[in-house]
């Protein structure tokens, strides 16, 4: 199975400052159709999961354009431009490229 | 607007069977792959199940294969999981999602399985 690394797993932000995560495949997630099948999801505390990004840098229906997505290959970042305080939480990326699907191991996002 | 709902979560004992439910509306359920993925308490996330949109392709992670069968009924709109030879591990909340863009797109609010002698 396809191994995902996020860093940092914990994230101690400052409200309007910006705040990264990286995540990491152990194969590739390009697929010969072109694309590559890398999501972020947001669970905020008490809630059911919420994807942000699809496809490593598309948005959401309704997710806030202060949430990017970029990388390739093995390499992925999540960036919040600004954080706010509904931000908090637990955030996963997930690759959809190869059998099984595999989600990172989460990185908590919590005010400083 | 999307809807999923799942039921059917409970308390059972180690060996024991349990039938979860997940109740679509909203969109056209029947085009949709719709997958099973479970969080154990304070763990991540891991994917389970998946059924194709008429019900003829599915594949399910070795950890529960040979135990868990996932199903659809399209008439009703409701995905299933039957759950059997449950063991402690299997401790979790069970949510059904749909997909697009190779990925869970809208998930449930879960369902709470506890296997538990």
């Amino acid at each position: 199975d396809v191994v995902m690394t996020q860093s940092p797993l914990s994230l101690p932000v400052t409200l309007g400052q910006p705040a990264s995560i990286s995540c990491r495949s152990s194969q590739s997630l390009a697929y010969r159709d072109g694309n590559t099948y890398l999501s972020w999801f947001q669970q905020r505390p008490g809630q059911s999961p919420r994807r942000l990004i699809y496809e490593v840098s598309s948005r959401g229906s309704g997710v806030p354009d202060r949430f990017s997505g970029s990388g390739s290959g093995t390499d992925f970042t999540l960036k919040i431009s600004r954080v706010e305080a509904e931000d908090v939480g637990l955030y996963y990326c997930m690759q959809g490229t190869h059998w099984p699907w595999t989600f990172g191991q989460g990185t908590k996002v919590e005010v400083k | 607007e999307v809807q999923l709902v799942e039921s059917g979560g409970g308390l059972v004992q180690p060996g024991g069977s349990l039938r979860l439910s997940c109740a679509a509306s909203g969109f056209t359920f029947s085009t949709y792959w719709m997958h099973w993925v479970r969080q154990a308490p304070g763990e991540g996330l891991v994917w389970v199940s998946r059924i194709n949109g008429d019900g003829s392709s599915t594949s399910h992670a070795d950890s529960v294969k040979g135990r868990f069968t996932i199903s659809r009924d399209n008439t009703k709109k409701t995905l299933h999981l039957q759950m059997s030879s449950l063991r402690v591990e299997d401790t979790a909340v069970y949510y059904c999602a749909s997909e697009t863009h190779w990925a869970p797109d809208y998930w449930g609010q879960g369902t709470l399985v506890t296997v538990s002698s």
